[in-house]
């Protein structure tokens, strides 16, 4: 079964414009990444907060996680085109093997 | 090379057809996953080794789906008898912890993107 979901979202914004998606999981976890996937490519790791964390920010990233709630929150400033993807939570049960297991994704248009 | 590598890019597979999926890890290092990800969906795990040992393959789904990676470095994906739910990308990740060296992030490859006819 999959841990972390997303919030069902396909978020359409102009470019300029801040973009937030939400995460949810159930169970304790080490820590909770994010990832972008474009369309054709890959999975790309853009930031990873441990649970002893609350907020990280990275460039235009911000993540926040709330353990209480086991929820965490990926903003997106001043969005790009080139930010139009899908975005993926992973959250690190612990199993101690680093093993994920992934929302089902936002899709984010950003539109020129 | 500089990144996860994963041949071939795209298979066709006539149903009940044998595939085997490439996967290259980043030289070095330790772990590396395997996980399948269905047309609108998140990836799902399917198996992980430690340098050459399989040590979780709870994720595969029967017992047509086969790992190796017997010199800890290169690992095939083997699939028998492939059915029409097989149809998904394929995904091989690599990180360069070993399990005790939490925290940290994986790197991906681009996947194989699997079609059974």
């Amino acid at each position: 079964s999959q841990q972390g979901e997303e919030d069902p979202q396909a978020l359409s914004i102009q470019e300029g414009e801040n973009a937030t998606m939400n995460c949810s999981y159930k169970t304790s976890i080490n820590n909770l990444q994010w990832y972008r996937q474009n369309s054709g490519r890959g999975l790309v790791h853009l930031i990873l907060i441990r649970s002893n964390e609350r907020e990280k920010h990275s460039g235009r990233l911000r993540v926040t996680l709330d353990t209480s709630k086991k929820s965490s929150s990926l903003l997106i400033t001043a969005s790009r085109a080139a930010d139009t993807a899908s975005y993926f939570c992973a959250t690190d049960r612990g199993y101690g093997n680093n093993r994920l297991a992934f929302g089902k994704g936002n899709q984010v248009v950003v539109i020129p | 090379g500089a990144g996860v590598s994963q041949s071939p890019r795209y298979k066709v597979a006539k149903r009940g057809q044998d595939v085997a999926l490439r996967c290259d890890p980043i030289s070095g290092h330790v772990s590396l996953f395997w996980y399948q990800q269905a047309l609108g969906q998140g990836p799902e795990f399917l198996t992980y080794f430690q340098n050459e040992a399989q040590l979780d393959k709870s994720g595969l789904p029967s017992d047509r789906f086969f790992a190796e990676r017997p010199e800890g470095s290169v690992s095939t994906l083997k699939i028998q008898r492939t059915q029409q739910e097989d149809s998904a990308v394929y995904l091989c990740a690599s990180s360069p912890g070993a399990p005790a060296r939490r925290n940290t992030e994986a790197f991906f490859g681009q996947g194989t993107r699997l079609t059974v006819v």
